[in-house]
């Protein structure tokens, strides 16, 4: 069984341009959590989903930020019109019910770097 | 709001050392706490957890026990080893409110263990 798939590991854009972030949950698991590590700062919650529908997305910055987890494929998380203030390791997590404390998986991350 | 403060790395051990890694909280309600392990090139993986008071969690000869009259939940082993060098971090879900899905983390400590 295959962990939670984050790609790609490193990502670097010039400012302005858009990124990408794709997570792949495990088999089975129909919960995805996304979270955003700033340089020398924790890990802080961004948004929850399940299978297209967003159920929290009290951590997302209002603008610019999105995510969506279609019915297939994976959850992607969208930063349009980068600014050097995004590059973070950003934290894909995944569950199979809804109740994160057991039995949540988290991804390597994902690195981006805004130039 | 909630919050979660552990010490400042990095730590450097030698093997067999005793380790301490202390981690105290802020939660407006009845939290779960958390240890989470990131192996270099790995993911966040759950290390242990309690979900009430006087609660220990152990594994992997990783121990840490929910104080509530001192809000703290310290990580501790009485014999490190090379394969334990990783990043830690402490965390804690709020479960009163309906958002126990949402993990708040401490910033991580950075553990080197010498051989």
């Amino acid at each position: 069984n295959a962990g939670v798939m984050q790609n790609p590991r490193h990502l670097v854009r010039r400012r302005g341009q858009e990124a990408r972030l794709r997570c792949s949950p495990m088999k089975g698991h129909s919960h995805v959590y996304w979270y955003r590590q700033l340089p020398e700062e924790g890990l802080k919650f961004m948004v929850y989903l399940q299978k297209e529908n967003i159920i929290d997305e009290s951590g997302m910055p209002k603008e610019r930020f999105s995510a969506e987890f279609p019915k297939e494929g994976p959850s992607i998380l969208r930063i349009q019109q980068v600014v050097r203030g995004d590059s973070a390791a950003y934290f894909c997590a995944s569950s199979p019910l809804a109740h994160l404390n057991t039995e949540a998986f988290f991804g390597q991350g994902t690195r981006l770097t805004v130039v | 709001g909630n919050s979660v403060t552990q010490m400042e790395g990095p730590v450097t051990l030698s093997e067999e050392a005793f380790l301490t890694i202390n981690c105290t909280y802020t939660a407006t309600g009845y939290p779960s706490l958390f240890w989470y392990v990131q192996y270099p090139g790995e993911g966040l993986q759950l290390l242990l957890k309690a979900t009430k008071a006087d609660d220990k969690g152990s594994n992997k000869g990783f121990e840490a026990t929910y104080r509530k009259e001192t809000t703290s939940f310290h990580l501790e082993k009485g014999s490190v080893q090379v394969s334990d060098s990783a990043v830690y971090f402490c965390a804690l879900s709020d479960q009163s409110g309906g958002s126990n899905y949402k993990l708040t983390f401490g910033k991580g400590t950075l553990l080197t263990v010498n051989p």
